[in-house]
């Protein structure tokens, strides 16, 4: 089994229409994030999160929020998706501080906002 | 605004040959410094880390890490169709800064 989980997979939704994007993990880790990628664009980090008490905005909170639910479960919400937010999402996950620290992706979800 | 620059490529190589990618970040404060690969579509998947000076290598892959010229970069000896793909660097400080990554093609 995936050590990190997403779903949905792939979502075609509407403009205007909520939409909440689930990430799961079996690491361990206290460290989660969720970024979107874009063509030329890289990875850019939304929002992030070092324990189930800790939310952090990242580069582009804008028009996303978040929830952390348990250590294991992060969701990403899009509470009225526009055209601009169509990327790729992905959550990852990753140990503490100190040492190599790496991030652990999940497989992405793929939103297309028409 | 703390930065991870990279050429975005795409660099072509041919099959056998030493792929060079290079990485330039603005913190001088940064401590862990990744390499990830990124297949189109797919997830990045971690290749290397480095946090010391100097080079570390793991099978084909060397990476080279100088923090007085903020410069990182990833050797990949004999390479391989299979390479190509986006290299992604990062730059870990409080968070995991990534790149834009450089579009690397083998030429069989």
């Amino acid at each position: 089994d995936a050590d990190v989980t997403q779903t949905p997979r792939n979502r075609i939704t509407k403009t205007g229409k909520r939409i909440m994007l689930e990430c799961s993990q079996t690491k361990g880790h206290d460290r989660m994030y969720w970024y979107r990628q874009d063509p030329g664009l890289g990875l850019r980090l939304i929002y992030y999160s070092f324990d189930v008490k800790d939310i952090n905005k990242g580069e582009i909170s804008d028009g996303y929020s978040v929830s952390r639910q348990a250590q294991a479960k992060f969701s990403l919400s899009l509470e009225s998706a526009i055209p601009n937010q169509t990327a790729l999402y992905f959550c990852a996950t990753s140990g503490p501080e100190a040492g190599s620290s790496e991030q652990y992706f999940g497989p992405g979800t793929r939103l297309t906002v028409t | 605004q703390k930065e991870v620059e990279q050429n975005s490529g795409p660099l072509s190589v041919p099959e056998g040959a030493i792929a060079s990618l290079n990485c330039t970040y603005s913190d001088r404060g940064s401590q862990s410094f990744f390499w990830y690969r990124q297949y189109s579509g797919k997830s990045p998947e971690l290749i290397m880390f480095i946090y010391s000076n100097g080079d570390k290598e793991d099978g084909r892959f060397t990476a080279q890490l100088n923090k007085a010229s903020q410069y990182v970069s990833l050797l990949i000896r004999d390479s391989q169709p299979s390479d190509s793909a986006t290299y992604l660097c990062a730059v870990r400080d409080d968070k995991i800064i990534f790149g834009k990554g450089t579009r690397l093609h083998i030429l069989p």
